[in-house]
């Protein structure tokens, strides 16, 4: 069965840098895009980021278009999002989620990883 | 950009039916999907397509769009489906840009 597991959230700084990790499995990781979405405390849900499954392209909203880069090593089935210059307003639970296909929404998710900015 | 608008919250005795509306300009001209999350845990896909279900999800969750409101209807309503709904869609109008509904808290009393 398809498994997202997301790890690297933590306490950071204003300004600061963290690197988040998404371990996929249960699936072919090479042939799928992925995404990043995430949900501020008690707010809704946000999109951030998508790759494509070859990493050939790369698209991200404009609240973290800059600052944050959607990558993936497919010969180790993981996703990452290196996330810099991070705000207080970034704080959130990111989660990973898979793309189904050439269709536009998120068919799995992972358990997601809480990311807080404050000094 | 594109804006969702769906009610804060929708309460429904067990049995009921419950009707979560999403709102968008034209969204009938899009492919609306659903998601469930219940408290501290991760979005489950409910509804994909307008009305198609994944595999797993329950007969009684069903969708449809139309105009500028799609809906997702919970018939036979149980305490377990109490969670948070959101609708989403991708506006093709801008580059990639994947949108969610405010979200709906469905109480069941």
């Amino acid at each position: 069965q398809v498994q997202l597991v997301e790890s690297g959230g933590g306490v950071v700084q204003p300004g600061g840098s963290l690197r988040l990790s998404c371990a996929a499995s249960g699936f072919t990781f090479s042939s799928y895009g992925m995404h990043w979405v995430r949900q501020a405390p008690g707010k809704g849900l946000e999109w951030v980021a998508f790759i494509r499954y070859d990493g050939s392209n790369k698209y991200y909203a404009d609240s973290v278009k800059g600052r944050f880069t959607i990558s993936r090593d497919n010969s180790k089935n993981t996703l990452y999002l290196q996330m810099n210059s991070l705000r207080a307003e970034d704080t959130a639970v990111y989660y990973c989620a898979k793309r189904p296909s050439v269709f536009e929404y998120f068919d799995y998710w992972g358990q997601g990883t809480l990311v807080t900015v404050s000094s | 950009s594109y804006v969702l608008t769906q009610p804060p919250s929708v309460s429904v005795a067990p049995g009921q039916t419950a009707r979560i509306t999403c709102g968008g300009n034209n969204i009938g001209s899009k492919s609306v999907h659903w998601y469930q999350q219940k408290p501290g845990q991760a979005p489950v896909l409910v509804v994909y397509d307008d009305s198609d279900r994944p595999s797993g999800i329950p007969e009684r969750f069903s969708g449809s769009n139309s105009g500028n409101t799609a809906t997702l209807t919970i018939s036979r309503v149980e305490a377990g489906d109490e969670a948070d709904y959101y609708c989403q869609v991708w506006d093709s109008s801008s580059d990639h840009n994947y949108v969610f509904g405010t979200g709906t808290k469905v109480t069941v009393l």
